[in-house]
């Protein structure tokens, strides 16, 4: 399968201020990845679906201006999470993929990063 | 809004035993994902069935999606604690490259 990596795979920061989480597909080009949020032994919620060259379409409830998007190239999607509070504190990870041959939908998923707001 | 249930929630079983979690939805889906994850990483996929009635396998894993298109199980057949994990179903769901994921069902294997 295709290979996702993301950088950096733990941060700790301070309450207020902003990080940035990098997803890169190494073998690949991907039009489109996904983001999602994960919390302790619950399942993955999609977050929003960063498009190359346009902006990322979010999922209800989550704030595009808490959460920005940057899809700058078909390699490359970053999450920033601005003014990050410690309930910003989770686990993210990114997928790339899309409509592969024959019609079927696979996504091909990063490592995740962990984010501890203190 | 397509929901998938799984069920059971958490498994907890002893090296040798067989097991069988269920992914379950009112809706059709036109394929489905299983996919499995281990803590601090992503979740990995391992098969996608497509056509009704249709059963895969994968070594020890059985993978059937239902007639209709809205349910699948995994049959795993002598679980080994390498089989520990978080197994997801996913779905496809609005437009055509978003996924919807299951509730999960976290697996723990005993020896």
């Amino acid at each position: 399968g295709a290979v996702v990596s993301q950088h950096p795979s733990r941060v700790i920061c301070k309450s207020g201020t902003s990080v940035k989480i990098e997803c890169r597909s190494l073998d690949f080009q991907a039009t489109t990845m996904f983001w999602y949020r994960q919390f302790p032994k619950q399942s993955l919620m999609l977050m929003a679906t960063s498009n190359e060259g346009s902006k990322a379409t979010y999922e209800q409830g989550v704030e595009k201006d808490k959460f920005l998007i940057n899809h700058a190239s078909l390699t490359l999607s970053t999450l920033t999470v601005t003014s990050a509070h410690p309930e910003d504190s989770s686990f993210y990870i990114c997928s790339a993929g899309g409509l592969w041959a024959g019609g079927v939908n696979e996504q091909f998923f990063g490592p995740g990063t962990r984010l501890t707001v203190l | 809004t397509q929901l998938l249930e799984q069920s059971p929630q958490f498994l907890s079983i002893q090296e040798g035993e067989n097991l069988t979690v269920y992914c379950n939805s009112s809706s059709v889906f036109s394929s489905l994902q299983w996919y499995r994850q281990e803590p601090g990483e992503g979740p990995v996929l391992l098969v996608t069935v497509v056509t009704g009635g249709e059963v895969k396998k994968l070594k020890r894993l059985t993978f059937q999606f239902g007639d209709a298109r809205k349910d699948s199980s995994l049959h795993i057949t002598a679980a080994q604690p390498g089989d520990t994990g978080l197994y997801l179903c996913a779905g496809p769901t609005g437009t055509a490259s978003k996924l919807t994921f299951g509730t999960g069902t976290r697996l723990q294997v005993t020896l």
